[in-house]
């Protein structure tokens, strides 16, 4: 079983549409969590953390579930440049620094 | 503001040969991180340098080792290539201080094994 498990998808959605993606993780000790973007061929870049309570960023969600250990990212009228593989991230345990990236769902914004 | 920057950006090996990757961190950062990522997989951890000593390791064998110089720089260095040792290597450097995993990306350098 992977550590952090996403659904690469694609999802393609059209402009302005709704879409949410979801990861589970198996480490119940991870404490930091994360949603990185990575466009074709470029280096991951930091989207949003993702706190307990839940935090929200201009048009993205991000939710924790730490019972279930489940993460979501919800995503509002979507652009065309949200185009991208969104990764989602925890750190490898307490005190640990190690990231533990899926392999990142894919999404395809069309006009 | 130079951001994290890799060299070489590309470059081709064959099997059994040796590659040193170099990275210089963003400025004001002091830890240094390396991850490979193979070809539709996530980044893999490697290992952390901070205070020039690795303070963390993934699960990579001993052919995979490091270095960080006093001016926060860093070599990732790849004994014996493997033709599975072909991937996009990644440098991400953190400043002190800052929660655990905003990290920052540098280009990478994309290796390829022959």
């Amino acid at each position: 079983r992977k550590e952090v498990e996403q659904d690469p998808g694609p999802f393609n959605v059209p402009e302005g549409a709704t879409v949410a993606f979801n990861c589970t993780y198996s480490n119940s000790a991870s404490q930091s969590f994360f949603w990185y973007r990575q466009d074709c061929r470029k280096e991951p870049k930091l989207l949003m953390s993702v706190y307990s309570s839940g935090n929200e960023d201009g048009r993205f969600t991000a939710q924790l579930n730490r019972a279930s250990q489940y993460i979501s990212l919800l995503i509002r009228d979507s652009k065309l440049s949200d185009s991208a593989t969104y990764l989602c991230v925890v750190n490898g345990g307490d005190s640990s620094y190690k990231l533990i990236f899926g392999s990142g769902t894919r999404l395809l914004v069309r006009p | 503001d130079a951001g994290v920057t890799q060299s070489p950006t590309h470059l081709i090996k064959t099997r059994g040969q040796q590659v040193t990757l170099r990275c210089s961190p963003k400025s004001g950062h002091d830890t240094v991180s390396w991850y490979q990522q193979a070809l539709g997989q996530g980044p893999q951890f490697i290992f952390q340098y901070y205070e020039e000593e690795e303070r963390q390791r993934g699960n990579f064998p001993d052919r995979f080792s490091g270095h960080q110089f006093p001016n926060y720089s860093s070599e990732l260095n790849v004994n014996a290539l493997l033709l599975g040792d072909s991937a996009l290597y990644l440098c991400a450097s953190s400043p002190p201080d800052i929660r655990p995993g905003e990290l920052f990306f540098g280009e990478g350098s994309r290796l390829t094994v022959l």
